[in-house]
């Protein structure tokens, strides 16, 4: 089956300041790739995806990049605030199960 | 439009009871997912339902079921609680079965003692 490896564990930025969160997956069967946002007390937030034929989606001052050929997916956050400070999830769909593979979480802090 | 929602939000039981808990999805949607969230397992799928039947089954044992209502709503029950099912029950919801799009609602809370 697929396994989603997500790095790092935690990370700690200044305000302002630019966050990358790093994602790699097994199976190349894999085509959708969505990134969501988990603030305490709250369900997982959609808040971007990237499909297999797009190389880089972006969103105001979030962005997606996906590499087919490694098997690697990150999500780049510009201009941090400390609003954006959560977990963050990636995950991996493929297109026979629909059924996502998730990473283990990225908790961003983002100190004012 | 209104999300989806999950209720109780949170709960506190015994090992040995059983426990049933709720999903609305959002109006519209017709798919319906259940994912276990553990510190120590992370998000792993449970089940997914539409159209009243489960259409994809995780790798939980039979203690976890679930069923789909007419208007998409849906439950799920486990029996006979263990401490390791402690955990953040979330439902997703989807327009159709074979959507990638997923939308989380808040979950339920529980904790088995």
């Amino acid at each position: 089956g697929e396994n989603v490896e997500q790095h790092p564990s935690t990370l700690s930025v200044q305000e302002g300041d630019s966050a990358v969160i790093k994602c790699t997956y097994s199976d190349s069967a894999s085509n959708y790739f969505p990134w969501y946002k988990q603030e305490l007390g709250k369900g997982p937030q959609l808040i971007i995806d990237i499909r297999s034929n797009v190389g880089e989606k972006k969103d105001q001052r979030i962005a997606v990049t996906l590499n087919k050929t490694a098997k690697h997916f990150s999500l780049h956050i510009t201009e941090t605030q400390p609003e954006d400070s959560a977990v963050y999830f990636c995950a991996a769909t493929s297109g026979g199960s629909y059924i996502p593979t998730f990473g283990r979480g990225t908790s961003l802090i983002v100190h004012p | 439009k209104a999300g989806v929602t999950q209720t109780p939000r949170y709960l506190i039981k015994t090992r040995g009871q059983q426990v049933t808990l709720s999903c609305s999805p959002i109006s519209g949607h017709r798919s319906v997912s259940w994912y276990q969230q553990t510190p120590g397992q992370g998000l792993q799928f449970l089940f997914e339902y539409f159209s009243e039947t489960q259409r994809n089954k995780g790798n939980f044992p039979g203690r976890f079921s679930g069923r789909q209502f007419s208007n998409s709503r849906s439950e799920m029950n486990v029996s006979t609680l263990e401490l390791g099912d402690s955990a953040l029950y979330l439902c997703a919801s989807s327009l159709a079965i074979q959507q990638y799009e997923q939308y989380f609602g808040p979950g339920t809370r529980l904790t088995v003692t």
